[in-house]
């Protein structure tokens, strides 16, 4: 069964300190995986994608196929950073791009 | 145009009404999703259309009518909903046409929040 795990409903940290939203996955084949934020009032978008192994507001995510895990790391949270991540999973072989989405995590950065 | 336009943006309605969403986007994509979002729970994946096709019915209660009149437009018809029908729906696209890359980038609109008495 295709299945993307987020074991944190919530993670608070302070501003300045280091951040890892978990994730974890369960797929026969090989997986697509995201990582997606909603912001407060904002619409859900997109923050990064394995394949393209790209930083992006100083978030990276490394695909451990051996752990079957995703995970969203920041060496120093901001403020600004506080919202809604999802890990999403690309699943019949991507090709239609519809996607599976964990239960999310809310990040609260603390000043 | 890079935004996906969800109307209307909320929506109240009896169990016996007859309503529509809708769903438009201008960015060349071929594939469009209907997505449902309970409060606080991840979206999940209602219908998939590609190239105005349905490809995916996530086995979707009947009373959810998707259609695709065209390729900026996707619809989804709702009549005799339930209560526990009640969500945010979220209209999504994707890939652009000609082309089988896929990047697997969602563009989500805003949603449009249903709510049924």
């Amino acid at each position: 069964a295709q299945r993307v795990t987020q074991p944190e409903k919530l993670l608070s940290v302070f501003k300045g300190a280091p951040v890892e939203l978990k994730c974890n996955y369960s797929y026969s084949g090989s997986p697509e995986l995201f990582w997606y934020v909603q912001y407060s009032r904002q619409r859900l978008q997109l923050l990064l994608r394995h394949i393209s192994r790209e930083s992006i507001k100083g978030f990276t995510a490394d695909l451990n196929k051996g752990e079957t895990s995703f995970h969203l790391k920041k060496p120093f949270a901001q403020e600004e950073d506080s919202a809604m991540y999802y890990c999403a999973l690309s699943g019949r072989g991507g090709s239609q791009g519809n996607l599976i989405f964990g239960k999310g995590t809310k990040l609260s950065v603390k000043p | 145009d890079t935004e996906v336009t969800q109307t209307p943006k909320h929506l109240v309605m009896g169990m016996t009404n007859k309503k529509s969403l809708k769903c438009e986007q201008h960015m060349g994509h071929r594939a469009m999703y209907w997505y449902k979002q309970k409060a606080k729970k991840p979206p999940e994946l209602m219908f998939v259309y590609s190239y105005e096709k349905l490809s995916i019915n996530e086995s979707v209660p009947s009373r959810f009518s998707p259609e695709c009149p065209n390729s900026s437009l996707l619809n989804l018809h709702l009549h005799a909903l339930q209560p526990e029908d009640s969500a945010l729906y979220l209209c999504a696209s994707s890939q652009k046409r000609g082309t089988n890359l896929n990047t697997g980038e969602l563009f989500f609109g805003e949603g449009s929040r249903l709510t049924v008495l």
